[in-house]
């Protein structure tokens, strides 16, 4: 079945660093979601991404759709404590409800 | 605003009972969907519908059933319930499938 592997799994970091963080799969996908998940809670809708190469902002938050369409990367840039969490993308093929998840990337963010 | 509701948020059944999850999606949200999350694991697909009917279904054991109702909530039932099957379970909803899931806030079922 289809897979999405995100990497990396988890990342340790300084306040004010910036971050980078993809996701591949073996298929191609038509969408490409990032979400943010704190423990207990449902995943946060950080970006949206329709079309190869699309390059989408929202605030520190940069997420690009991979010209391939088989992948996509989420920087975050000058990191600040609230960014700890644990960031999982996900994908949807043509023809298809269903999103894929990703594996995750766990980071935290060190003062 | 309003988003997708999910009730009840925590639930503990013993072994072999039955348990119903409901999820009532964010007002015009027609497309529902269903995920298992063990812990320390991603979201795994089980099962979703577009206008009450299912619309793809993943890996949803055969024991489990859901549907989605003429005012768009939806209901995982679950039945004869083993160890393996406590997780968080996210409802998440779309308008039409083909924009950005928004999920709940989760049931999180112990079956002991």
């Amino acid at each position: 079945g289809q897979q999405l592997n995100q990497s990396p799994q988890s990342m340790f970091i300084q306040e004010g660093e910036d971050v980078s963080m993809n996701c591949t799969s073996s298929s191609i996908f038509n969408t490409w979601l990032w979400y943010k998940q704190d423990p207990g809670e449902g995943p946060v809708l950080l970006i949206a991404l329709y079309k190869a190469g699309e390059l989408t902002s929202n605030g520190r938050l940069t997420a690009q759709f991979g010209i391939t369409r088989k992948d996509s990367f989420l920087n975050i840039s000058a990191s600040i404590p609230s960014d700890v969490g644990i960031y999982f993308c996900a994908g949807q093929a043509s023809g298809t409800y269903k999103y894929i998840f990703g594996t995750g990337t766990r980071l935290k963010v060190l003062a | 605003a309003a988003g997708v509701i999910q009730s009840p948020r925590h639930l503990i059944k013993e072994k072999r009972e039955t348990a119903t999850l409901k999820c009532y999606p964010i007002p015009r949200h027609d497309t529902v969907y269903w995920y298992q999350q063990g812990p320390g694991q991603d979201p795994q697909f089980l099962i979703s519908f577009y206008e009450k009917m299912q619309s793809d279904k993943g890996s949803i054991p055969d024991r489990f059933s859901a549907q989605q109702f003429s005012d768009y909530h939806s209901e995982l039932n679950m039945s004869s319930l083993e160890l393996g099957d406590s997780a968080l379970y996210f409802c998440a909803s779309s308008l039409r499938g083909d924009s950005p899931l928004h999920f709940g806030n989760g049931t999180r079922l112990t079956v002991t």
